[in-house]
């Protein structure tokens, strides 16, 4: 079964403006983190943030946000003010503590195109 | 700065030869290392995890004699491809986890093998 499931192959957006990158996941585990990684065309997975199963609150790293459904199961991220740079793969994924075997295991992505 | 070095970045070979690619932990001791694989316009997905000082750990699918994984220190995991074919074209990347909330991965080797 698919763990994670990115279902935009393909998202737009203009500058300045914010968009939502959907992320839904699928475990059984109660303890598990879900992490976000921007892949530039240079191929450089970079990490943007991170939410553990646990945690009370969404987390946010300057202008992303994990807005986090436990009950749905969804951990959409939220890249605000959309900057030209912006434009690259992101990729959701997710880490199980106790069934996973500790191993991070990836969406399928996707690509931003930023406009100007 | 760089948390994770690898190299060579790039490398093309002929096939049938072998190719070893480093991943080096520049900011801490990492007992464990994992090795992915991209192909053109997919994900990553995970080959092996590289245990220090013991044997690694190969995923459904990926021959462990192709693929060898030495883990000789802290600070450094090698993967080689053994006997390289067209088929084992790709972008290998290394990652290590220094704590339960972040993952960093290397820039990545991309391998064209003719």
């Amino acid at each position: 079964a698919q763990k994670i499931t990115q279902t935009q192959p393909g998202m737009f957006v203009q500058e300045k403006e914010a968009v939502t990158l959907d992320c839904t996941y699928d475990t059984s585990d109660p303890s598990y983190g879900l992490f976000w990684y921007k892949q530039p065309s240079s191929g450089e997975m970079i990490f943007l943030i991170y939410q553990g199963s646990y945690d009370q609150q969404n987390a946010t790293e300057g202008r992303y946000s994990l807005n986090f459904q436990k009950a749905r199961k969804s951990a959409n991220l939220v890249i605000s003010a959309s900057q030209l740079g912006d434009s690259a793969m992101y990729f959701c994924a997710m880490r199980e503590v106790n069934t996973g075997f500790q191993k991070l295991v990836f969406g399928t992505g996707t690509r931003l195109l930023v406009s100007p | 700065g760089a948390v994770v070095s690898q190299h060579p970045s790039w490398v093309i070979c002929k096939s049938g030869t072998s190719v070893k690619i480093e991943c080096r932990s520049l900011d801490f001791q990492a007992t464990t290392m994992f090795w992915y694989r991209q192909f053109p316009k997919q994900s990553l997905m995970l080959m092996a995890t590289s245990n220090e000082g013991s044997k690694a750990t190969y995923e459904q699918g990926v021959e462990k004699d192709k693929f060898l994984i030495n883990h000789a220190s802290l600070t450094l995991s090698t993967l080689t491809v053994t006997s390289a074919h067209p088929e084992d074209s790709s972008f290998y990347i290394c990652s290590v986890r220094p704590d339960a909330e972040t993952q960093y991965f290397g820039p990545g080797t991309r391998l064209l093998v003719l």
